[in-house]
């Protein structure tokens, strides 16, 4: 079945680590993206890719990175320079950006805890 | 600044009543509105909304857009505990020099009871 995998689904970093959070699909999409959901608050973005090897920052893209060297995968790392990295992450897909008015199809996200 | 508000923010219900979630929006260059389901886990995609004034239908789902008032309405009639969830509205918004643009709301969670 088709469908964005995101792994692990619970992660705890210590401060001053960075953490490294999975999301692979297998739908072919060429968009992909990284919220961030904190309680009581919508979806913020944090980064999004629209095609291979390019990437562009969101909304809230401090103390976050990533890479797009392959159309199904798009890992997002939590550095040590995001303060505040407690929070419910989710990764979504589309066919091709959000301009041909399809939506986007997310994964069951990971959730980062700091010990 | 774009913005998206939902209300109520929570709401709680008995089975077999009738709910209607608000959902209102302040954005540059409209595309469409979306409503997904979230059951703790990934947000479901339940209704994608362009033209105002027509319903778009699903069992008991259905929801409504104005463009002109700039909200749009989802409502649930003869709720089941299996629709107790979180419904984020999402407006997408276009942007020549960027990507187009999605703003989440911030969610209405909404509890059935038996």
């Amino acid at each position: 079945d088709g469908g964005i995998t995101q792994s692990p689904k619970y992660l705890f970093r210590k401060e001053g680590q960075n953490v490294t959070l999975s999301c692979e699909q297998n739908l072919n999409h060429d968009a992909m993206y990284w919220y961030r959901q904190d309680p009581g608050q919508g979806l913020r973005l944090i980064y999004y890719s629209q095609i291979v090897n390019d990437f562009q920052k969101g909304d809230i893209a401090e103390g976050y990175s990533v890479s797009r060297e392959k159309k199904e995968s798009f890992p997002l790392t939590v550095t040590s320079a995001q303060k505040n990295p407690t929070a419910f992450y989710l990764c979504a897909s589309a066919i091709a950006g959000t301009g041909l008015n399809q939506p986007q199809h997310f994964g069951d996200g990971t959730r980062l805890s700091i010990l | 600044e774009d913005k998206v508000v939902q209300s109520p923010l929570s709401l709680v219900v008995h089975e077999g009543d009738t709910v209607t979630l608000n959902c209102s929006y302040e954005v540059t260059n409209f595309r469409s509105l979306l409503w997904y389901k979230q059951e703790k886990k990934a947000p479901t995609f339940l209704f994608m909304l362009t033209s105002s004034g027509i319903e778009k239908k699903s069992g008991r789902l259905s929801s409504i857009l104005d463009k002109k008032e700039l909200f749009s309405i989802l409502n649930i009639t003869a709720t089941q505990t299996g629709d107790s969830a979180v419904y984020l509205c999402a407006v997408e918004a276009s942007r020549k020099t960027s990507y187009d643009k999605v703003i989440f709301g911030p969610g209405t969670s909404l509890s059935v009871i038996p």
